[in-house]
């Protein structure tokens, strides 16, 4: 099953780009790499998915190293609303099931 | 639109009981996912269903626990007899997969409902 690290915490200040890195060096080619976040006392909220090409919508961007055994997840003007749990997540598909396996994620914080 | 629903928001019981965690899929979705969340283990997957079936279960802790979806609009996970050790925020989410769609794709997930066992 592949892996994902992520730091445990980190501060952004208000209106600054937050960038947030995961490793997944163990990740195997036709696997997606998932974001999610969860606000306090909240569901996970889905952010951004992407396979190989950097990814952007209307929450975020996701760049992902051209070997694939990294990526970043990039929210460009952060928000005190933003201050979340954020896990990155690569897929691991089983017998047919297709699980999301979530680790401990980043607990990023924003600050006024 | 409505999303995933789960009821009760939060149930505080005794060790012994029986407890039953109910959930409503978003309408037109055909994959749905239990999970467990507890500050010592995260979140965790308990199963997962497509189309009304049980796929994967090798999350379920033990035979206290079951789940069943008697149809795509209705789950239910439950605990018999409960211990405090299950004590967790419970997550249902729904997503809809297309068949050979490689992916999770997004989960929709519900607002948890949290067990305390006494």
């Amino acid at each position: 099953d592949a892996k994902t690290t992520q730091p445990p915490s980190m501060d952004c200040a208000e209106g600054r780009a937050a960038n947030l890195p995961c490793n997944h060096s163990t990740i195997s080619g036709n696997e997606y790499v998932y974001w999610y976040r969860q606000i306090h006392s909240q569901g996970p909220q889905y952010i951004i998915h992407g396979l190989k090409n950097n990814e952007t919508n209307e929450m975020a961007s996701l760049i992902i190293t051209e070997d694939r055994k990294s990526s970043t997840l990039i929210l460009p003007h952060a928000t005190l609303r933003d201050t979340a749990v954020y896990y990155c997540i690569v897929r691991v598909e089983k017998t047919g099931a297709n699980n999301l396996f979530f680790g401990t994620g980043t607990r990023l914080t924003v600050i006024p | 639109d409505a999303g995933v629903i789960q009821s009760p928001r939060h149930e505080v019981t005794e060790m012994g009981q029986e407890v039953t965690l109910r959930c409503k899929p978003i309408s037109g979705h055909n994959s749905l996912f239990w999970y467990r969340q507890t500050m010592m283990r995260g979140l965790e997957l308990l199963i997962y269903f497509n189309n009304n079936v049980p796929i994967d279960d090798s999350g379920m802790p033990e035979d206290r626990f079951s789940a069943k979806m008697p149809n795509a609009s209705f789950s239910t996970l439950k605990i018999q007899p409960s211990e405090p050790r299950d004590s967790a925020v419970y997550f249902c989410a729904s997503t809809f997969r297309s068949p050979g769609e490689r992916g999770t794709g997004e989960l929709f997930f519900g607002e948890g409902s949290r067990l305390t066992v006494l």
